[in-house]
């Protein structure tokens, strides 16, 4: 198993480009989000989903738009990159909604915006 | 809202001295505890996790960490580091359905 992949692993982006970013996991997991990792802030949520078809904001939604629509793959849109948006992006899966299943990661994005 | 902390940026230890990593968490109901380590340029690995049952949990690596629920704490502990520990742990909480909530991490620096 490949486990989760993400693409790409590096980009920079100019203020107001749009652009998406790939997950893929090949565990068969219901459960996926993405967060964001910022300097001493850990990570935050920024959209999960809970199966194909349901999608939901988590902490940080704001800029960014996800669609499920199969069970493997959760892209990550976002509508028009700003520099706060600079950050390590990390995708997660994990096994059912259940809340003791630990998540899965992928090895993440660095997403410049300038 | 559920919150976790980590109170410490970095922690330094000798190799072959004890490691403990603080964390203490706030949250509505039963809570489910987790550590995760992230090496550089690497995403998270999970070490282990407290669902229910015995206080003292094992994981990878040699890693245990302890639930005390007086406190509010799940401290992250190694009898022996190694240098090779060198990274950043992350603890994190879940409560009500599955959003997980991350300390800000700590930052382990093992010397030889």
């Amino acid at each position: 198993n490949a486990g989760v992949t993400q693409t790409p692993k590096f980009q920079v982006l100019k203020t107001g480009q749009s652009m998406t970013l790939q997950c893929a996991q090949d565990m068969n997991h219901e459960y996926m989000s993405w967060y964001r990792q910022d300097p001493g802030m850990g990570l935050r949520l920024i959209h999960y989903s809970v199966g194909a078809g349901i999608t939901d904001q988590g902490e940080v939604p704001n800029g960014y738009n996800v669609s499920r629509s199969t069970t493997e793959d959760f892209p990550l849109r976002l509508l028009s990159a700003a520099p706060s948006q600079t950050s390590v992006y990390f995708c997660a899966s994990s096994r059912e909604r259940g809340a003791y299943n630990e998540q899965f990661f992928g090895p993440g994005t660095r997403l410049t915006v300038l | 809202a559920q919150s976790v902390a980590q109170p410490e940026d970095q922690v330094n230890v000798a190799e072959g001295n004890p490691l403990t990593v603080k964390c203490t968490y706030s949250v509505s109901g039963n809570p489910y505890l987790f550590w995760y380590v992230q090496y550089p340029n690497r995403g998270l690995q999970f070490l282990l996790k407290y669902i229910t049952g015995d206080n003292l949990v094992k994981g990878s690596y040699g890693f245990e960490a302890e639930f005390n629920k007086s406190q509010t704490s799940f401290h992250l502990k190694k009898p022996s580091a190694l240098v090779s520990d060198s990274a950043l742990y992350f603890c994190a909480v879940k409560a009500a359905g599955n959003k997980l909530t991350f300390g800000g991490g700590t930052r382990v620096l093992v010397k030889p």
